[in-house]
C-alpha cells in the first residue's frame, strides 16, 4: 500500500519570495508522482508530474520538483512566487504498471502568498 | 473544448433521500473514477471504471453505487444519504488503464451537504 504525506498544511509566504512545498511517500513497489494544485472553486489541475528519467521535472509556469528516491521525497518548489499561485497543492502517487489508475493523494498544502 | 462536467455542483439534501451526482466527459477517455476530498485527508477514491459496464470499489465505496453504460457518463449514486457524505465530490477521467501514466482531468466539484 502506498501513503503520502505533506508535511506542511499550510505555508504562507510574501510575493517573490521562494517556497518549497514539502511531500514524502511511502511504497513498497514503484510509483509515478505527481503534484496537482487547487484554485478556489475549480477541480485540481496537473502541475507537474515524474514518471522516469531526469528526476527533476518542471512545469510551464515555474515551479519545479525533484525526485529523490532515497529520501522518498518529492518537494514542490518556486524560486518566485506570484500572488496568483495562492492555491492548494496536492502531491499524489499512483502505482507504476496498476490497473485500477488510482492517485493516493496528501493532505494538501494551502500556499497563501502575501503582497 | 475538452472537460470533465458534474452536476449540480452544489447540493443541500436530508438523510435518506436518494440523489444522483452527474459526470460526464467529451474526451472519449476509457478511466472514469470518483474521489471525495475532506479536510485534512486529501482525496480517496470512491468507485472507477475501466470502460463502459467495469467498474470496481476504491478506498471508501461504502453508501455509494456507481454505473457506466455508455463511456462518456459515470453517475454517483447515493441511496441513502447519510451526514458522514457531507463531503466534495471530484470526478476524474484518462485515456487508459492498465498503468499508463496518463493525466487525469477532474470536474470542477460537486459540494454536497446532508443533514
Amino acid at each position: 500500500a502506498q501513503s503520502v504525506t505533506q508535511l506542511d498544511s499550510q505555508v504562507p509566504v510574501f510575493e517573490e519570495a521562494p517556497v518549497e512545498l514539502r511531500c514524502n511517500y511511502s511504497s513498497s513497489v514503484s510509483v509515478y508522482l505527481f503534484w496537482y494544485v487547487q484554485y478556489p472553486n475549480q477541480g485540481l489541475q496537473l502541475l507537474l508530474k515524474y514518471l522516469s528519467g531526469s528526476t527533476l521535472v518542471e512545469s510551464i509556469n515555474g515551479f519545479e520538483a525533484e525526485f529523490n528516491k532515497s529520501q522518498t521525497s518529492f518537494h514542490l518548489r518556486k524560486p518566485s512566487v506570484h500572488i496568483s499561485d495562492t492555491a492548494e497543492y496536492f502531491c499524489a502517487v499512483s502505482e507504476l504498471g496498476s490497473n485500477t489508475g488510482k492517485l493516493i493523494f496528501g493532505q494538501g498544502t494551502t500556499l497563501q502568498v502575501k503582497p | 473544448e475538452a472537460q470533465v462536467t458534474q452536476n449540480p455542483r452544489y447540493l443541500i439534501t436530508v438523510t435518506g433521500k436518494k440523489l444522483t451526482v452527474t459526470c460526464s466527459q467529451n474526451m472519449n477517455h476509457e478511466y472514469m473514477s470518483w474521489y471525495r476530498q475532506d479536510p485534512g485527508l486529501g482525496l480517496r477514491q470512491i468507485y472507477y471504471s475501466m470502460n463502459v459496464e467495469v467498474t470496481d470499489k476504491g478506498d471508501v465505496p461504502e453508501g455509494y453505487k456507481v454505473s457506466r453504460k455508455e463511456k462518456r457518463n459515470f453517475p454517483l449514486i447515493l441511496e441513502s444519504p447519510s451526514p458522514n457524505q457531507t463531503s466534495l465530490y471530484f470526478c476524474a477521467s484518462r485515456k487508459g488503464g492498465n498503468g499508463r501514466a496518463d493525466e487525469q482531468y477532474f470536474g470542477p466539484g460537486t459540494r454536497l451537504t446532508v443533514t
